[in-house]
């Protein structure tokens, strides 16, 4: 069975410091997604990892994926308040976008 | 831009009758999810589908049961209600193969069982 460990479940930070989330899953899988989630919202995609090694950014967040180690990273470089929210990742264990395992979720929490 | 339509944003059922939650996307994607999110749990998986008229179960099926009688509609189905049902449901796209897949969420269906 497939498990996604994700951690810290919440993280408090302040306005430009800089921090990682981390995921962890227990099978071989390729494919890696992370998921923002506002209050009440649904999830919005933030970035699809295909291939080890894979590293994509988008403004102040920075995703990677090693296979390898099977874990992936979201790294938050001088967090601003914006990005307060949940952040989920996701394992595709069937490598067709056809079924994901989630982690329980960060809840990331930017203060002035 | 892929959409996927909630017909229900927020429900209050009571316990043991028969809710329908219904999901339309509008971008003939194969695959449809339906998923429940609970604070610290995560999202969990109770039923997908490949196809018209096929479904397979997720990790927590019990209790529900799906139909998908057309590709752009898939429904989840409280057959009785309970109250360890009251949760945020979400339902899901997607298009198999290619490069770059995503999995496109719907706006999700609050339900409180009472």
């Amino acid at each position: 069975e497939l498990k996604v460990e994700q951690n810290p479940l919440f993280l408090s930070m302040q306005e430009g410091k800089n921090y990682t989330i981390y995921c962890n899953y227990s099978t071989t899988s390729d494919r890696l997604y992370w998921y923002r989630q506002d209050p009440g919202k649904s999830l919005e995609s933030l970035f699809v990892l295909l291939s080890n090694g894979a590293v994509k950014q988008e403004g102040r967040l920075m995703a990677s994926l090693d296979t390898k180690a099977r874990l992936s990273t979201l790294h938050i470089t001088a967090a601003v308040h914006d990005l307060s929210a949940t952040y989920f990742c996701a394992v595709d264990s069937h490598g067709t976008a056809s079924k994901l395992t989630f982690g329980t979720g960060t809840r990331l929490q930017v203060t002035l | 831009d892929v959409k996927v339509t909630q017909s229900s944003r927020y429900l209050v059922k009571r316990t043991g009758e028969k809710v329908f939650l219904e999901c339309v996307q509008d971008m003939d994607h194969e695959n449809m999810f339906w998923y429940r999110q609970d604070p610290g749990l995560g999202l969990r998986l109770i039923y997908f589908s490949y196809d018209v008229k096929m479904k397979e179960k997720g990790d927590i099926p019990e209790g529900y049961s799906v139909s998908r009688e057309k590709k752009e509609r898939f429904s989840l189905i409280l057959e009785s209600a309970s109250t360890n049902q009251t949760s945020m449901y979400l339902c899901a796209s997607s298009f198999t193969g290619g490069f770059g897949d995503t999995i496109y969420f719907g706006e999700g269906s609050w339900l409180t069982v009472v």
